[in-house]
C-alpha cells in the first residue's frame, strides 16, 4: 500500500494563479481530510470529506474548494492563490470519523508569490 | 470553544533527562486526546491516544479531566525523540483540532 500520496511536492504560484493539489489514498477509508501547518498555528483544518461525495468545511475553508467524487481521491483547489495561502497542506484519512488514527501524506509546500 | 494549546514552541534538554510535553485543552464534554509527531523529513504520524493508555517510544500521556490537560512524558530521553510534537482533540465528526506544536531537542 502507498498509503496517502500528495503532488506535488512544491509549487511555487503568482498572485491570482489557481492550481489543484492532489491527495490519494488506496486504504479504503472513508474519512479525508486537508489541514495546513503554519508557523506557530500547529495545523488548521481546511475541508474534510466523511465519504463520496460529502464534504464540508474546517476551520479555514475560505480560498479553497474541494470535492470527493471517488473514495480514493481528494483534490483541494486554489482558484485565486493570494500570498495568505502560502504554507504546507497536508492531506490525511482515515478508516472512520470515530477517533482511530489519522494517516498523513508527505505534504506539499506552497509558495504564493 | 473548542481548543488545544502547547505553551512551549521549543523545549531542548540532554539525553537521558527527563522530558515533559504540556499539552492544556477546551472541550465540552467527554475529550479524545492524542499526540502526533512528525521527525524530520518524515510524515506527521500518530504517537499514542488516550484511550489507549499505551507506552510508544517509552513516551505516555495521562488525561488529567481536572486539570484539562495531556502531558507527554518520558522518563529518560533519547536523541532520536529530537522532533515536532503535536497535541490534538478530536471535535465533533472526527475533526482534529490541533495544538501550535512543540519542537523538542534532545542534545548528547
Amino acid at each position: 500500500n502507498a498509503g496517502v500520496t500528495q503532488t506535488p511536492k512544491f509549487q511555487v504560484l503568482k498572485t491570482g494563479q489557481s492550481m489543484t493539489l492532489q491527495c490519494a489514498q488506496d486504504m479504503n477509508h472513508e474519512y479525508m481530510s486537508w489541514y495546513r501547518q503554519d508557523p506557530g498555528m500547529g495545523l488548521r483544518l481546511i475541508h474534510y470529506s466523511v465519504g463520496a461525495g460529502i464534504t464540508d468545511q474546517g476551520e479555514v475553508p475560505n480560498g479553497y474548494n474541494v470535492s470527493r467524487s471517488t473514495t480514493e481521491d481528494f483534490p483541494l483547489r486554489l482558484l485565486s492563490a493570494a500570498p495568505s495561502q502560502t504554507s504546507v497542506y497536508f492531506c490525511a484519512s482515515s478508516y472512520s470519523t470515530h477517533p482511530y488514527e489519522q494517516y498523513f501524506g508527505p505534504g506539499t509546500r506552497l509558495t504564493v508569490t | 470553544a473548542q481548543r488545544v494549546t502547547q505553551p512551549e514552541k521549543l523545549l531542548s534538554v540532554f539525553k537521558g533527562a527527563p522530558v515533559e510535553l504540556k499539552c492544556n485543552y477546551s472541550y465540552s464534554g467527554s475529550p479524545e486526546l492524542f499526540w502526533y509527531v512528525q521527525y524530520s523529513r518524515q510524515r506527521l504520524q500518530l504517537l499514542l491516544r488516550h484511550i489507549s493508555r499505551e507506552s510508544i517510544k517509552g513516551f505516555t500521556a495521562d488525561l488529567n479531566k481536572g486539570e484539562t490537560s495531556f502531558h507527554l512524558k518520558k522518563p529518560f530521553a533519547q536523541e532520536e525523540d529530537s522532533a515536532m510534537y503535536y497535541c490534538a482533540l478530536n471535535s465533533q465528526g472526527g475533526k482534529l483540532i490541533f495544538g501550535q506544536g512543540t519542537e523538542l531537542s534532545v542534545k548528547p
